[in-house]
């Protein structure tokens, strides 16, 4: 069983729709979560960062972390063409001696105008 | 200001041949991390410095590869006797902190083709 498991998709929403991204953990070690979007033939751009358990919102973005069942969450609201990207979940044990990220395979979103 | 930049963007090369990648980190970044991404997958890490020191390189597959950071600044990840499985986008990022998962921030990578 990998560290992090991530629905690689392909995921097409019509535009406006709201999309819900997610991944799943094993390591109880994982303290910092992120989202990354990736471009086609372009390096991962951080979108949202989360520590612990909770939510956290930026525009139209939402980032949820559930530690207790190992479950991340990423929403889009009113989704645009422009969202179309892979978009990463990764997670990070920092503290624990351990700086490196752990990443999921990347869901694929298309957003259809 | 200027990014993560990598050089060459695209590297095709022969099986058995010794390659080397670069990577110029953000001005003033102390951090610098290499991972791998092979095609439909996240990327995977490979090594970390913090400044000059390699303090992890847990992630790199085996001994015919190596990275340096001579100077605490640019990068240089080399991979001897390169083989067809060695063919993925080779990323790096930085990060003005130590331990700083939160703020790595990624170059647009150099995609490695061996033929």
């Amino acid at each position: 069983q990998k560290e992090v498991e991530q629905d690689p998709g392909p995921l097409s929403v019509p535009e406006g729709a709201i999309v819900s991204l997610n991944c799943t953990y094993s390591n109880s070690a994982f303290q910092y979560f992120m989202w990354y979007r990736q471009y086609s033939r372009k390096g991962p751009e951080l979108l949202m960062y989360t520590y612990s358990s909770g939510n956290k919102e930026d525009g139209r973005f939402t980032a949820q972390v559930d530690k207790s069942s190992k479950y991340i969450s990423l929403f889009i609201r009113d989704s645009q063409p422009s969202d179309s990207a892979t978009y990463l979940c990764a997670m990070s044990a920092r503290g624990s001696g351990s700086e490196k990220l752990v990443f999921g395979k990347g869901t694929k979103l298309t957003v259809n105008p | 200001g200027a990014g993560v930049s990598q050089t060459p963007s695209n590297k095709v090369t022969e099986k058995g041949k010794y390659v080397e990648l670069r990577c110029d980190p953000i001005s003033g970044h102390t951090a610098l991390y290499w991972y791998r991404q092979s095609l439909g997958q996240g990327p995977e890490f490979l090594i970390y410095f913090q400044g000059t020191g390699a303090a992890d390189d847990s992630g790199l597959p085996n001994d015919r590869f190596f990275a340096v950071r001579p100077e605490g600044s640019v990068s240089t990840l080399k991979i001897q006797r390169t083989e067809r499985g060695d063919s993925a986008v080779y990323l790096c990022a930085s990060s003005p902190l130590a331990g700083a998962a939160d703020t790595q921030y990624f170059g647009p990578g150099t995609r490695l083709t061996v033929l």
